[in-house]
C-alpha cells in the first residue's frame, strides 16, 4: 500500500534541543515538502526538495534543517534555534513540480515544548 | 510574495443547507488546487483547475475558476455531517511552490 509515513505522531522537545521528524515515501515521488501549521492557521512551506541532494528554504526555513539523500525519505530537523517550534507538522509529495500535480500528505508530526 | 485569501475563516451551518468558501489570489494563477482537512487529519487532494471560468463539479461539490483567474470558489450543496473539515484553495509561486489560503472550516449542526 503506497503512502507518506510520518513518524513519530507525537513529538515533546526540551529547551536547547534538537530534534528530527521523519518523512517516508513509497510512492515514487520526486518532490517532497514540509509544512507548518499553526492552529486554525494554513500550512506554511518550510522546506522543499525536487530531487536527490537538493533541496530549497520555504517562507519559514529558519530554525529548521533538512537534508534528501535518498528519494524515498526527507526528514526534518527542528534546531533549538527555532524559538516557537509547537506546531503541527506535514510532510507531502508530489509526482512532480508540486504546482501542477495534487500533494500527497502524511498523517502528520505534532511537535510540543516541555 | 503571493497571497491567497479565503473567505470566510469559519462557517456553521445547518445540516442540508448549502456552504460556499471563497479563494482570492492578489495574483493571476497558472492552476488552483483544492484541499480537505478532517478534524485531527492531513490535507487531501480534491480537485485542480486550470482554465480560465472552468466549473467541474464532485457529486455535491462545485468547483469554479473565476474567468481572470485569479478567484475560485467552492459549494457545497445540502451539506451532510461528513463534510465537516478544513477546506484550503492552493496555488502556485513561481515554478515549484503552493501558496495556501488560510482555510475556511466548516462545521454542521446535524
Amino acid at each position: 500500500d503506497g503512502g507518506i509515513t510520518q513518524s513519530p505522531k507525537y513529538l515533546f522537545r526540551k529547551e536547547g534541543q534538537n530534534v528530527t521528524l521523519s518523512c517516508e515515501q513509497n510512492l515514487n515521488h520526486d518532490a517532497m515538502y514540509w509544512y507548518r501549521q499553526d492552529p486554525g492557521q494554513g500550512l506554511r512551506l518550510i522546506y522543499y526538495s525536487q530531487i536527490v541532494n537538493d533541496f530549497q528554504k520555504g517562507d519559514i526555513a529558519e530554525g529548521y534543517s533538512v537534508s534528501r539523500e535518498k528519494k524515498e525519505s526527507f526528514p526534518l530537523t527542528v534546531t533549538s534555534a527555532q524559538k516557537n517550534p509547537t506546531a503541527f507538522y506535514l510532510c507531502a509529495s508530489s509526482i512532480g513540480q508540486g504546482i501542477n500535480q495534487p500533494q500527497h500528505f502524511g498523517d502528520g508530526t505534532r511537535l510540543s515544548i516541555l | 510574495g503571493q497571497q491567497v485569501m479565503q473567505i470566510p475563516q469559519y462557517q456553521h451551518v445547518q445540516e442540508g443547507e448549502d456552504f460556499t468558501t471563497y479563494c482570492n489570489s492578489s495574483t493571476t494563477l497558472s492552476n488552483i488546487q483544492w484541499y480537505k482537512q478532517r478534524p485531527g487529519g492531513h490535507p487531501v487532494f480534491l480537485i485542480q483547475l486550470v482554465k480560465s471560468g472552468e466549473v467541474k463539479k464532485q457529486k455535491r461539490l462545485t468547483f469554479q475558476f473565476g474567468e481572470a483567474k485569479k478567484n475560485s470558489s467552492l459549494h457545497i450543496t445540502a451539506t451532510q455531517t461528513t463534510d465537516v473539515g478544513t477546506y484550503f484553495c492552493a496555488g502556485p509561486e513561481g515554478a515549484q511552490k503552493l501558496v495556501f489560503g488560510q482555510g475556511t472550516r466548516l462545521t454542521i449542526n446535524p
